[in-house]
Protein backbone atom coordinates (compact mmCIF):
# COMPACT_ATOMS: atom_id res chain seq x y z
CA UNK A 1 0.00 0.00 0.00
CA UNK A 2 1.60 3.56 -0.97
CA UNK A 3 -0.99 5.55 0.42
CA UNK A 4 -0.10 8.32 3.55
CA UNK A 5 0.51 6.35 6.82
CA UNK A 6 0.01 7.63 10.18
CA UNK A 7 1.62 6.33 13.78
CA UNK A 8 0.72 5.44 16.20
CA UNK A 9 -2.51 4.81 15.30
CA UNK A 10 -4.08 5.73 19.00
CA UNK A 11 -2.15 7.07 21.38
CA UNK A 12 -3.06 7.51 25.46
CA UNK A 13 -1.38 9.97 27.52
CA UNK A 14 -1.27 11.66 30.69
CA UNK A 15 -2.21 15.10 31.15
CA UNK A 16 1.20 17.80 31.22
CA UNK A 17 3.10 14.20 29.13
CA UNK A 18 4.48 14.94 25.78
CA UNK A 19 3.69 13.00 22.24
CA UNK A 20 5.06 13.04 19.15
CA UNK A 21 3.21 11.69 16.03
CA UNK A 22 4.74 10.77 12.38
CA UNK A 23 3.26 10.87 9.02
CA UNK A 24 4.80 9.55 5.87
CA UNK A 25 3.48 11.00 2.62
CA UNK A 26 2.83 9.14 -0.68
CA UNK A 27 6.36 9.21 -1.95
CA UNK A 28 6.55 11.58 -4.83
CA UNK A 29 4.36 14.06 -2.60
CA UNK A 30 6.16 17.21 -2.24
CA UNK A 31 3.24 19.42 -0.07
CA UNK A 32 2.01 17.88 3.63
CA UNK A 33 -0.40 19.02 6.01
CA UNK A 34 -1.66 18.43 9.15
CA UNK A 35 -5.25 18.93 10.34
CA UNK A 36 -7.54 18.17 13.47
CA UNK A 37 -10.71 16.81 13.66
CA UNK A 38 -12.43 16.71 17.15
CA UNK A 39 -15.55 14.61 17.59
CA UNK A 40 -18.66 15.67 15.86
CA UNK A 41 -16.77 18.31 13.74
CA UNK A 42 -15.04 18.23 10.23
CA UNK A 43 -11.30 17.98 10.53
CA UNK A 44 -9.65 22.05 10.90
CA UNK A 45 -6.38 22.95 9.41
CA UNK A 46 -3.31 23.05 11.30
CA UNK A 47 -0.39 23.68 9.35
CA UNK A 48 1.21 23.02 5.85
CA UNK A 49 5.06 21.86 4.21
CA UNK A 50 5.86 22.29 0.99
CA UNK A 51 9.04 20.55 1.05
CA UNK A 52 11.21 20.90 4.27
CA UNK A 53 9.61 24.68 4.75
CA UNK A 54 6.84 24.95 6.95
CA UNK A 55 4.79 27.39 4.67
CA UNK A 56 1.54 28.05 7.04
CA UNK A 57 0.56 27.88 10.47
CA UNK A 58 -2.89 28.51 11.70
CA UNK A 59 -3.79 30.20 14.91
CA UNK A 60 -5.16 26.62 16.23
CA UNK A 61 -1.47 25.65 16.00
CA UNK A 62 -0.26 27.04 19.94
CA UNK A 63 3.33 27.84 21.00
CA UNK A 64 3.06 23.77 22.55
CA UNK A 65 2.01 22.36 19.33
CA UNK A 66 5.77 21.94 16.94
CA UNK A 67 6.16 20.03 13.46
CA UNK A 68 8.54 19.28 11.66
CA UNK A 69 10.16 18.18 8.05
CA UNK A 70 13.22 17.74 8.51
CA UNK A 71 13.99 16.62 4.70
CA UNK A 72 11.21 17.10 3.23
CA UNK A 73 10.25 13.08 3.55
CA UNK A 74 8.43 12.40 6.69
CA UNK A 75 6.74 14.91 9.65
CA UNK A 76 6.57 14.91 12.84
CA UNK A 77 4.01 16.25 15.23
CA UNK A 78 5.20 16.92 18.80
CA UNK A 79 2.93 17.96 21.63
CA UNK A 80 3.99 19.29 24.54
CA UNK A 81 2.78 19.43 28.07
CA UNK A 82 -0.53 17.65 27.15
CA UNK A 83 -3.92 19.18 27.89
CA UNK A 84 -6.88 17.21 27.63
CA UNK A 85 -8.50 19.45 25.28
CA UNK A 86 -5.54 18.83 23.40
CA UNK A 87 -7.85 15.09 22.69
CA UNK A 88 -8.56 14.69 19.24
CA UNK A 89 -7.98 12.62 15.81
CA UNK A 90 -4.57 14.06 14.57
CA UNK A 91 -4.49 13.83 10.48
CA UNK A 92 -1.81 13.66 7.98
CA UNK A 93 -2.70 14.55 3.82
CA UNK A 94 -0.18 14.98 1.37
CA UNK A 95 -0.45 16.12 -2.32
CA UNK A 96 1.47 16.65 -5.67
CA UNK A 97 0.65 20.42 -7.47
CA UNK A 98 1.49 19.01 -10.66
CA UNK A 99 -0.60 16.12 -10.05
CA UNK A 100 -3.65 18.34 -9.56
CA UNK A 101 -3.22 19.08 -6.11
CA UNK A 102 -5.83 16.80 -4.25
CA UNK A 103 -5.11 16.19 -0.98
CA UNK A 104 -4.49 12.30 -0.14
CA UNK A 105 -5.28 11.39 3.93
CA UNK A 106 -3.65 9.16 6.54
CA UNK A 107 -5.92 7.41 8.71
CA UNK A 108 -5.39 9.12 11.28
CA UNK A 109 -3.55 9.35 15.30
CA UNK A 110 -6.39 9.21 17.93
CA UNK A 111 -5.13 11.40 21.06
CA UNK A 112 -6.69 10.40 24.37
CA UNK A 113 -5.44 12.78 26.97
CA UNK A 114 -6.55 11.82 30.27
CA UNK B 1 -12.21 33.84 3.21
CA UNK B 2 -14.14 30.64 2.28
CA UNK B 3 -16.73 28.72 4.03
CA UNK B 4 -18.93 25.52 3.37
CA UNK B 5 -22.27 24.62 5.38
CA UNK B 6 -23.58 21.23 5.22
CA UNK B 7 -27.41 21.51 5.70
CA UNK B 8 -28.25 18.04 7.00
CA UNK B 9 -26.01 16.88 10.19
CA UNK B 10 -28.24 13.23 9.54
CA UNK B 11 -29.63 11.93 6.96
CA UNK B 12 -31.25 8.33 6.59
CA UNK B 13 -32.27 6.42 3.53
CA UNK B 14 -33.67 3.41 2.16
CA UNK B 15 -30.92 0.98 0.16
CA UNK B 16 -32.05 1.16 -3.69
CA UNK B 17 -33.58 5.24 -2.67
CA UNK B 18 -31.70 8.24 -4.14
CA UNK B 19 -29.40 9.70 -2.09
CA UNK B 20 -29.02 13.74 -1.68
CA UNK B 21 -26.35 15.29 0.20
CA UNK B 22 -26.47 19.48 0.65
CA UNK B 23 -24.03 21.56 0.93
CA UNK B 24 -23.93 25.35 0.63
CA UNK B 25 -20.38 27.39 0.04
CA UNK B 26 -19.59 30.56 0.41
CA UNK B 27 -15.98 32.25 -1.62
CA UNK B 28 -14.80 35.43 -2.86
CA UNK B 29 -13.67 33.83 -5.77
CA UNK B 30 -14.22 30.93 -7.89
CA UNK B 31 -13.76 28.04 -5.57
CA UNK B 32 -12.94 24.15 -5.55
CA UNK B 33 -14.71 22.52 -3.91
CA UNK B 34 -14.57 18.39 -2.71
CA UNK B 35 -16.64 16.08 -1.34
CA UNK B 36 -14.76 13.76 1.08
CA UNK B 37 -16.22 10.81 2.59
CA UNK B 38 -15.29 8.94 5.84
CA UNK B 39 -15.99 5.31 6.98
CA UNK B 40 -15.50 4.64 10.58
CA UNK B 41 -11.59 3.73 11.44
CA UNK B 42 -10.83 4.72 7.84
CA UNK B 43 -8.80 7.94 6.71
CA UNK B 44 -10.69 10.21 4.69
CA UNK B 45 -11.08 9.52 0.71
CA UNK B 46 -11.85 11.96 -1.83
CA UNK B 47 -15.37 11.23 -3.84
CA UNK B 48 -14.97 14.20 -6.20
CA UNK B 49 -13.80 17.50 -7.27
CA UNK B 50 -14.70 20.67 -8.84
CA UNK B 51 -12.13 23.16 -10.60
CA UNK B 52 -14.05 25.01 -12.77
CA UNK B 53 -14.42 22.73 -15.65
CA UNK B 54 -18.02 21.26 -15.95
CA UNK B 55 -20.37 21.52 -13.76
CA UNK B 56 -21.72 18.62 -12.99
CA UNK B 57 -19.00 16.55 -11.66
CA UNK B 58 -18.74 12.53 -11.64
CA UNK B 59 -16.95 10.74 -8.79
CA UNK B 60 -16.45 7.47 -7.50
CA UNK B 61 -18.94 4.76 -6.25
CA UNK B 62 -21.69 6.12 -8.24
CA UNK B 63 -21.87 9.85 -6.35
CA UNK B 64 -21.68 12.52 -8.58
CA UNK B 65 -22.52 16.69 -7.67
CA UNK B 66 -23.71 19.87 -9.15
CA UNK B 67 -22.27 23.14 -8.97
CA UNK B 68 -24.26 25.46 -8.88
CA UNK B 69 -23.02 29.09 -8.71
CA UNK B 70 -26.48 31.28 -8.41
CA UNK B 71 -27.50 28.94 -5.61
CA UNK B 72 -23.71 29.06 -4.48
CA UNK B 73 -24.69 25.05 -3.64
CA UNK B 74 -22.93 21.95 -4.66
CA UNK B 75 -24.77 18.96 -3.49
CA UNK B 76 -24.17 15.23 -3.77
CA UNK B 77 -26.15 12.96 -5.06
CA UNK B 78 -26.41 9.13 -5.92
CA UNK B 79 -29.17 7.19 -7.82
CA UNK B 80 -29.35 4.05 -5.38
CA UNK B 81 -28.13 3.98 -2.13
CA UNK B 82 -26.21 0.86 -1.19
CA UNK B 83 -25.61 -0.41 2.17
CA UNK B 84 -21.55 0.49 2.06
CA UNK B 85 -22.24 3.83 1.14
CA UNK B 86 -23.04 4.32 5.11
CA UNK B 87 -20.43 6.71 6.38
CA UNK B 88 -19.58 10.69 7.39
CA UNK B 89 -19.76 12.75 4.39
CA UNK B 90 -17.68 16.07 3.96
CA UNK B 91 -18.39 19.40 2.01
CA UNK B 92 -15.06 20.88 1.46
CA UNK B 93 -13.81 24.08 -0.29
CA UNK B 94 -10.18 24.97 -1.19
CA UNK B 95 -8.83 27.98 -0.54
CA UNK B 96 -5.66 29.16 -1.79
CA UNK B 97 -3.11 30.66 0.61
CA UNK B 98 0.10 31.42 -0.40
CA UNK B 99 0.56 28.24 -2.96
CA UNK B 100 -1.07 25.48 -1.04
CA UNK B 101 -4.78 24.80 -0.73
CA UNK B 102 -5.85 25.09 2.29
CA UNK B 103 -8.95 22.87 2.92
CA UNK B 104 -12.01 24.67 4.65
CA UNK B 105 -14.06 21.22 5.70
CA UNK B 106 -18.23 21.25 6.82
CA UNK B 107 -19.30 19.96 9.77
CA UNK B 108 -20.49 16.26 8.39
CA UNK B 109 -23.55 14.90 7.21
CA UNK B 110 -23.58 11.16 8.42
CA UNK B 111 -25.84 9.02 6.06
CA UNK B 112 -27.48 6.37 7.76
CA UNK B 113 -28.70 3.30 4.38
CA UNK B 114 -31.62 0.82 6.08
CA UNK B 115 -32.71 -2.03 4.48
Amino acid sequence: DTGVSQNPRHKITKRGQNVTFRCDPISEHNRLYWYRQTLGQGPEFLTYFQNEAQLEKSRLLSDRFSAERPKGSFSTLEIQRTEQGDSAMYLCASSFPILGDEQYFGPGTRLTVT
Amino acid sequence: AQSVTQLDSHVSVSEGTPVLLRCNYSSSYSPSLFWYVQHPNKGLQLLLKYTSAATLVKGINGFEAEFKKSETSFHLTKPSAHMSDAAEYFCVVSGVTGTASKLTFGTGTRLQVTL
